[in-house]
């Protein structure tokens, strides 16, 4: 079984400065990692996502996450952020030959001016 | 709007009651699946189908819930007698058949229960 533990449960950030939500997760065979955000009283939308390839991988709204296999996590990046990013992030894995995405507890973000 | 549709939005309901919630998933997705979502927690699997087919189901999904998905289209989650614990957001998800967004779930905005 996969497990998703996300470090930080809020992070409080200036607008315009550099963020980082952590994420690690555990699995016994290869994972498919993914970032999503949840605004209040919303669904999930898909950030980003790791399949294969690249391990540096770039999403919507200026995220990227780096995938590092030898430390089995999966941080989420923004080099400047807004206001609008206040919201909650999620972190799932996948390992495809099950049907559900495990999730992480999330990451509530809040920027301030 | 192509994406997943939920109805309704929200529901507020007395203790024992039964309650319905509608998923529509994206046209020719053939997977759906469920989650449910409570205060300050990341989403939990529920139950998951491939077309008409009910393939698996959380040990989260007791007696008193029971999923559907009549004709591989649309799917439906039915509570019954409600109980104040059963209050959370119900989350759809879906994914196509194939190509690029093989791996991936498309969410719809989530059905918010309250049970009063």
């Amino acid at each position: 079984a996969q497990s998703v533990t996300q470090l930080d449960s809020q992070v409080p950030v200036f607008e315009e400065a550099p963020v980082e939500l952590r994420c690690n997760y555990s699995s016994s065979v290869s994972v498919y990692l993914f970032w999503y955000v949840q605004y209040p009283n919303q669904g999930l939308q898909l950030l980003l996502k790791y399949l294969s390839g690249s391990t540096l991988v770039k999403g919507i709204n200026g995220f990227e996450a780096e995938f590092n296999k030898s430390q089995t996590s999966f941080h989420l990046r923004k080099p400047s952020v807004h206001i609008s990013d206040t919201a909650e992030y999620f972190c799932a894995v996948h390992t495809g030959t099950a049907s559900k995405l495990t999730f992480g507890t999330g990451t509530r973000l809040q920027v301030t001016l | 709007d192509t994406g997943v549709s939920q109805n309704p939005r929200h529901k507020i309901t007395k203790r024992g009651q039964n309650v319905t919630f509608r998923c529509d998933p994206i046209s020719e997705h053939n997977r759906l699946y469920w989650y449910r979502q409570t205060l300050g927690q990341g989403p939990e699997f529920l139950t998951y189908f491939q077309n008409e087919a009910q393939l698996e189901k959380s040990r989260l999904l007791s007696d008193r819930f029971s999923a559907e998905r009549p004709k591989g289209s649309f799917s439906t989650l039915e509570i019954q007698r409600t109980e104040q614990g059963d209050s959370a957001m119900y989350l759809c998800a879906s994914s196509p058949p194939r190509g690029g967004d093989y791996n991936e779930q498309f969410f719809g905005p989530g059905t918010r229960l309250t049970v009063l």
